[in-house]
């Protein structure tokens, strides 16, 4: 059974750092890109970074130079280092993943900007 | 703000038919393969339509979905109440170099 779980939301300030994990299980992750998606509290979904299996990287305009994904295979784990927070970041990241579409989604994890 | 546009809203009465649109451009939905996504209340996204018009396995074939030019629909027939969710189109664009989804929308079952 895949599962993708993540872990690292909170409370933190304006302008702070929060560091985001996704265990991955259950699927040969090295061989797949990994993505995240954040969905503010009533709104859309928002594309925010993904990392392919070469670790090549992209993002979303709005987290570039903010944000930073890596990923450790030998651990099936993915990262989001995310800093000079914002109140916009506000929402709930998910960790996702797929080929064909993205399949798989973790429950998600909420990130909560605020003083 | 989503460079895929969807009406906010549709709904239809149980048994009937609905259709989403998803409206794009050359460097997305133009280019690109179309994917489709159903969010129930409370959950996370899962998969519903996949490279424009393929359902993974599980998902019913009351839903199913199509593509012309720089727009994409998702059509759901026999309409049930357990339809009720909030739906998202996506793609890859290529002035953004990045993933977008559309706008969403909100099927209500009346």
């Amino acid at each position: 059974e895949v599962q993708l779980v993540e872990s690292g939301g909170g409370l933190v300030q304006p302008g702070g750092s929060l560091r985001l994990s996704c265990a991955a299980s259950g699927f040969p992750f090295s061989m797949y890109d990994m993505h995240w998606v954040r969905q503010p509290t009533g709104k859309g979904l928002e594309w925010v970074s993904g990392i392919g299996t070469t670790a090549d990287t992209y993002y979303v305009g709005s987290v570039k130079g903010r944000f930073t994904i890596s990923r450790e295979n030998a651990k099936n784990s993915l990262y989001l280092q995310m800093n000079s927070l914002r109140g916009e970041d506000t929402a709930v990241y998910y960790c996702v993943s797929g080929q064909a579409g993205w399949a798989y989604w973790g429950r998600g994890t909420l990130v909560t900007v605020s003083s | 703000q989503s460079v895929l546009t969807q009406p906010p809203s549709a709904s239809g009465a149980s048994g009937q038919r609905v259709t989403i649109s998803c409206s794009g451009s050359s460097s997305n939905i133009g280019t690109h393969l179309v994917y489709w996504y159903q969010q129930l209340p409370g959950t996370a996204p899962q998969l519903l339509i996949f490279n424009d018009n393929q359902r993974p396995s599980g998902v019913p074939d009351r839903f199913s979905g199509s593509k012309s030019g720089t727009s994409a629909s998702l059509a759901i027939s026999g309409l049930r109440s357990e339809d009720e969710a909030d739906y998202y189109c996506a793609a890859w664009d290529d002035s953004l170099k990045g993933h977008v989804f559309g706008t969403g929308t909100e099927v209500t079952v009346l």
